[in-house]
């Protein structure tokens, strides 16, 4: 299946700072990217959908000026964490669709997640 | 809006017997994808298999397969001869199809496979 990578794996950091999610696909185009984070023993929660070339479209009642989201370019969407707090602490993932959003037969793959943790 | 139940917070199958793992979903969709993905303790998804709400036959991969019931909606995932690698938390989740192709997660079904 396509691969999609995600950078780095874990990372721990100060409150009040500001955190960089990579999220690539390695072997093929997506137009269209996905964040959701998952807390412990909970299921994943679409944050918000990455489109190449313009803004990203926030699901209702994500911050979109504390989860900063750029999609440069067809393989590479980054979430950036700004001014971090403990209770951003989550694993955060990422999937892409290989068909670039079409037809949904086509499945998502998943990246294998960053683990946030704010002290 | 779309909506996955997944009743089974947890289910526990011996080694080389076959599970079902429960899941309906609600969708005013006339045209939608249901998937199954499979997150074991590393955290990775994991996609197993898909159902397209038209397909007229259940799909099957390998030892997986979906009992896909449209009247009933329930789109549940069958495990045959069971190993000790398939224990993780599985995941039920629909799409819109030709939509935006936002999955819509269940909460989750912990399995545990016994030696």
């Amino acid at each position: 299946g396509a691969v999609v990578s995600q950078h780095p794996s874990w990372v721990i950091c100060k409150s009040g700072t500001s955190v960089k999610i990579e999220c690539r696909s390695l072997d093929f185009q997506a137009t269209t990217m996905f964040w959701y984070r998952q807390f412990p023993k909970q299921s994943l929660m679409l944050m918000a959908t990455s489109n190449e070339g313009s803004k990203a479209t926030y699901e209702q009642g994500v911050e979109k000026d504390k989860f900063l989201i750029n999609h440069a370019s067809l393989t590479l969407s980054t979430l950036t964490v700004t001014s971090a707090h403990p209770e951003d602490s989550s694993f955060y993932i990422c999937s892409a669709n290989p068909s670039g959003g079409r037809p949904v037969s086509d499945t998502q793959y998943f990246g294998p997640g960053t683990r946030l943790t704010v002290l | 809006a779309q909506k996955i139940t997944q009743t089974q917070p947890g289910m526990f199958v011996q080694e080389k017997e076959a599970v079902t793992l429960d899941c309906t979903y609600d969708t005013s969709d006339p045209s939608y994808g249901l998937f199954w993905y499979k997150q074991p303790s590393s955290g990775e998804m994991i996609f197993l298999i898909y159902q397209g709400s038209y397909d007229q036959q259940n799909a099957t991969e390998g030892r997986y397969s979906l009992n896909f019931q449209k009247a009933r909606k329930s789109a549940n995932l069958v495990i045959s001869a069971s190993q000790l690698g398939d224990s993780a938390m599985y995941f039920c989740a629909t799409a819109t199809q030709g939509g935006s192709e936002k999955l819509v997660f269940g909460k989750g079904t912990k399995l545990t496979v016994n030696p």
